[in-house]
């Protein structure tokens, strides 16, 4: 079954520090990965998006991971900031059916200044 | 263009009524999708179109829900007889047709519907 799984759920970090948010997945085929921040309230935003070859994209402060070989990907967030508090979600694309987007639950990141 | 918009913001009906929502998304976009989203949840598909066509549906999308998008433009979604499990916020999505980063999904703010 094609899934995607964010860890941690949600995470409180103080303002300044980094921090790296995990996704899981058993997508296959698998054509891309994208990071979507969700702040409260509003629609996704797409902040990278990484296909089979590549290993890292950056996007400002945040640096994404990927590894094709163990389906895993990270998002690292350095010297956060207040506004990034938010969901931070990863979607992976399969080329399997029409729609083609599998959905993580998210993960719920709070910066405390 | 001042992406893709959703009206309304909020709506707040009683269980059994009828609402349809609309969604506006940039103009040169052919794909249009629609989503709901719970609360700690990440967005859940519902259906999607390219143009005026609608190429696939979620089971998700029971009969009481039906979308169009008449003429390739907007779209609107309207959910009969809703009930309180209804109660989620409605994303619209737009994209381009073709190439991996063309099909990146640019999403309106939302629709928060609360059935009581």
């Amino acid at each position: 079954k094609n899934q995607v799984e964010q860890s941690p759920q949600s995470l409180i970090i103080l303002e300044g520090k980094n921090c790296t948010l995990q996704c899981n997945y058993t997508v296959s085929p698998f054509s891309n990965l994208r990071w979507y921040k969700q702040d409260t309230g509003r629609g996704p935003v797409s902040l990278t998006i990484m296909t089979f070859s590549e290993n890292t994209k950056s996007n400002g402060r945040y640096t994404a991971t990927l590894d094709a070989d163990t389906k895993q990907s990270s998002l690292h967030i350095t010297a956060s900031q207040l506004s990034d508090s938010a969901s931070y979600i990863c979607v992976v694309r399969t080329i399997y059916s029409n729609y083609q987007l599998i959905w993580g639950a998210g993960t719920k990141l709070i910066i405390k200044p | 263009d001042t992406g893709v918009s959703q009206n309304p913001r909020h709506k707040i009906t009683k269980r059994g009524q009828n609402v349809t929502f609309r969604c506006d998304p940039i103009s040169e976009h052919n794909r249009l999708y629609w989503y709901r989203q719970t609360l700690g949840q990440g967005p859940e598909f519902l259906t999607y179109f390219q143009n005026e066509a609608q190429l696939e549906k979620s089971r998700l999308l029971s009969d009481r829900f039906s979308a169009e998008r008449p003429k390739g433009s907007f779209s609107t979604l309207e959910i009969q007889r809703t009930e309180q499990g209804d109660s989620a916020m409605y994303l619209c999505a737009s994209s381009l047709e073709a190439g991996v980063g063309a099909d990146t999904q640019y999403f309106g703010p939302g629709t928060r519907l609360t059935v009581l």
